[in-house]
């Protein structure tokens, strides 16, 4: 079956350390896309990507990066981690640029 | 940019009561709408979505939506919860533009007691 995936599930970093967040998908969808959850915030976009070589910055992009070289990965980097980014984050895909996305597991990231 | 309000942050229901979780969003143009449900330790799953036609809309699990265009307003009900209904509920907003906007509200929490 088709899914997607997150790794690691969990991390815990230091400030200031570079961080790289994996999601994989299966799906064959070009669209891909990277959320953030905190409470009393619900999920906030990050970055998303259209296919290979596109990348869009979201509502919370800043301190993220993303690069995607094939159609089944888009790994999210925290160049130089904060306090402020410890949170979940969560991968999606899906088959069009608006419509229902498909949600990995998600990694809880902690940032000390 | 537009914005989305989930209007009860937790509700607490008796197996059985009826379930309605409000939803309103702020946005000029046409969006496709979305109520997702996450299950305690799990990932997001689609409830149901609303992109055009019969603006009442059947989801899984017994759900459904009703968008009021007049009302920006895309209300999820249930008129039987069950124990296994709890959980977190996010609306979920995208406007048909070229630059993804994807908002969701900041959840709420769906308590059911057995």
């Amino acid at each position: 079956d088709a899914e997607i995936t997150q790794s690691p599930r969990h991390k815990i970093t230091e400030t200031g350390r570079q961080v790289t967040l994996a999601c994989h998908q299966t799906w064959n969808h070009n669209n891909m896309f990277w959320y953030r959850q905190d409470l009393g915030h619900g999920l906030r976009l990050i970055h998303y990507s259209y296919g290979v070589q596109d990348t869009n910055k979201g509502e919370v992009s800043d301190g993220y990066s993303v690069s995607r070289s094939n159609t089944e990965d888009l790994p999210l980097t925290l160049e130089s981690a904060a306090s402020s980014q410890t949170s979940v984050y969560f991968c999606a895909s899906s088959p069009t640029q608006h419509g229902e996305q498909f949600f990995g597991p998600g990694t809880r990231l902690t940032v000390l | 940019a537009q914005s989305v309000s989930q209007h009860n942050h937790h509700v607490i229901l008796s197996e059985a009561a009826s379930l309605e979780l409000g939803c309103n969003y702020s946005y000029g143009g046409t969006v496709n709408l979305f109520w997702y449900v996450q299950y305690p330790g799990q990932h997001l799953q689609l409830l149901l979505k609303y992109f055009s036609g019969d603006p009442l809309v059947k989801g899984i699990k017994g759900f459904e939506a009703e968008f009021i265009k007049s009302k920006f307003s895309f209300n999820l009900r249930k008129p039987s919860v069950q124990w296994s209904d709890t959980a977190e509920y996010f609306c979920a907003v995208n406007g048909l533009y070229n630059n993804n906007d994807m908002r969701f509200g900041a959840g709420t929490r769906l308590t059911v007691k057995p």
